[in-house]
C-alpha cells in the first residue's frame, strides 16, 4: 500500500474556490467509491467532511463537495472562509478492510 | 453522544512494546456494524491507518505494520487496545482511536489523540 498523492498546498482568497486532488491506483480509489475527506486544524483531531466520494455528514456545509474520476478523487471548497484554513486528508478503502490515507494538503486562505 | 478517549504511557523505550487503550462511551463496542480503528500521525506528517477490530472481534491490520501490531477488545470495560511491539523512533506519533460504521466505511468519530514518544 502506498499513500494516496495529494498536492502539498493549495490556496485561495475568501469567497473563491479551491480544489484538492487525491490520486491513487486501481487497487483503491479506482475500484472503490469509499473515498472520504478529513479536515484537521492544528493540534486537533481530524474531522470527517465527506464520505463515499461526495456525501456530507450532518453539519458539514454544502460548500464542501466531492467527485471522482478514474483513480483520482477531488474535494472542492467553494466560497472559502477563514475557518476553512486547515490540513485536508483523503482516504480510500483498499480492499479486505484496509485503508490508505493521502499525503495531506495544507489549504491557506489568503 | 459517542466519545472516544485514548490513554496510555506517553513515553516508551526503543525496542519495547507500546500499549494504548481507547475507552468508548455513548455506544456499545460490540454493536453491529461498527468497527474500531487505530490511526497515527508522526509529528508534522500525515495520517496512517494502523488497523481495525470489528464488532465481532475480527482484526485487520496495515500490511506494513502487521507483524508488530495486535488490536484487541474488552467488551466489559468498553475498551479496545493497541499493542505495537519492537518500537523505534519512527513510531513516535500522535495515536488516534476512531470508529467506522462498516468494513469499508469512513472514520466518523475520532478521539482527541495521545502523543507517544519513543526514546532511546
Amino acid at each position: 500500500q502506498s499513500a494516496l498523492t495529494q498536492p502539498p498546498s493549495a490556496s485561495g482568497s475568501p469567497g473563491q474556490s479551491v480544489t484538492i486532488s487525491c490520486t491513487g491506483t486501481n487497487s483503491d480509489v479506482g475500484t472503490y467509491n469509499y473515498v472520504s475527506w478529513y479536515q484537521q486544524h492544528p493540534g486537533k483531531a481530524p474531522k470527517l467532511m465527506l464520505y463515499e466520494v461526495s456525501k456530507r455528514p450532518p453539519g458539514v456545509p454544502d460548500r464542501f463537495s466531492g467527485s471522482k474520476s478514474g483513480n483520482t478523487a477531488s474535494l472542492t471548497v467553494s466560497g472559502l472562509q477563514a475557518e476553512d484554513e486547515a490540513d485536508y486528508y483523503c482516504t480510500s478503502y483498499a480492499g479486505r478492510t484496509t485503508y490508505v490515507f493521502g499525503t495531506g494538503t495544507k489549504v491557506t486562505v489568503l | 453522544q459517542l466519545q472516544l478517549q485514548e490513554s496510555g504511557p506517553g513515553l516508551v523505550k526503543s525496542s519495547e512494546t507500546l500499549s494504548l487503550t481507547c475507552t468508548v462511551s455513548g455506544a456499545s463496542i460490540n454493536s453491529n456494524p461498527y468497527y474500531w480503528a487505530w490511526i497515527r500521525q508522526p509529528p508534522g506528517k500525515g495520517l496512517e491507518w494502523i488497523g481495525s477490530i470489528s464488532y465481532s472481534g475480527s482484526t485487520y491490520y496495515n500490511p506494513s505494520l502487521k507483524s508488530r501490531v495486535i488490536i484487541s477488545v474488552d467488551t466489559s470495560k468498553k475498551q479496545f487496545s493497541l499493542k505495537l511491539s519492537s518500537v523505534t523512533a519512527t513510531d513516535t506519533a500522535v495515536y488516534y482511536c476512531a470508529r467506522h460504521p462498516g468494513s469499508a466505511s469512513e472514520f466518523e468519530s475520532w478521539g482527541q489523540g495521545t502523543l507517544v514518544t519513543v526514546s532511546s
